[in-house]
């Protein structure tokens, strides 16, 4: 079974720039997260998406921070403008609906100079 | 407030040695518990996890974990560390009646002397 891809792997972009990461689940996986991981840190939740509709983005920062989940499927994560403290790896999970079991990608490591 | 403590950043054992690694949760209601691996430049994997139950939980590689609600704690715990074992460990804590946001710990660096 396929496990969760994610790309690009590493991206390096000046501040206020933008940049779109991309997820593609388990095939079947209902439920998608983006976490965002900063240095030393545990993942913290940016967003969560049941099929096409969001459950929980009250940790993302709107005014810069965008997701959408088009039918269903992949996910991309948008930054822009971004900035220095949104260097971190951005980590895509997801999950069959309702299930505990959270299977994660390799994530995206972003460094912004 | 909803939260998890890793207590110790970095913990350093011999290999052959057995390891135990802390983790205390604030939770306000039932939880659900997760210990995951990271190796460098990889995705977390998941050890194994707790809802109720038996309060000691087997998981993969070797590595269990005991539930105390006393304590609030749900400590990580191998008999005998191998060097691959050498990887950033977070405890987690989830909704338990259904999928959810994961809330981690700040993760215990483990590296495993020869």
């Amino acid at each position: 079974e396929a496990g969760v891809a994610q790309s690009p792997r590493y991206k390096i972009i000046e501040k206020r720039q933008s940049v779109a990461f991309w997820c593609n689940p388990i095939s079947g996986h209902a439920t998608l997260y983006w976490y965002q991981q900063i240095l030393g840190q545990g993942p913290k939740l940016l967003i969560q998406f049941q099929n096409n509709g969001v459950v929980d983005d009250s940790q993302l920062p709107k005014d810069r921070f965008s997701a959408e989940r088009l039918k269903g499927v992949d996910s991309t994560l948008k930054i822009q403008p971004a900035k220095l403290e949104d260097s971190a790896v951005y980590l895509c999970a997801s999950s069959l609906a309702g299930s505990h079991e959270q299977y994660f990608g390799p994530g995206t490591r972003l460094t912004v100079t | 407030a909803q939260s998890v403590t890793q207590p110790d950043i970095h913990i350093t054992v011999s290999e052959g040695a057995s390891l135990e690694l802390r983790c205390n949760y604030s939770y306000g209601a039932t939880p659900y518990l997760f210990w995951y691996v990271q190796s460098p430049g990889q995705g977390l994997q998941l050890l194994l996890k707790y809802f109720s139950g038996d309060t000691l939980v087997q998981g993969i590689k070797g590595f269990e974990a005991e539930f105390k609600r006393s304590q609030s704690s749900f400590n990580l715990r191998k008999p005998s560390v191998h060097w691959s074992d050498a990887a950033e460990y977070f405890c987690a804590v989830g909704p338990y009646n259904q999928g959810g946001k994961l809330i981690f710990g700040q993760g215990t660096e483990l590296s495993v002397k020869p």
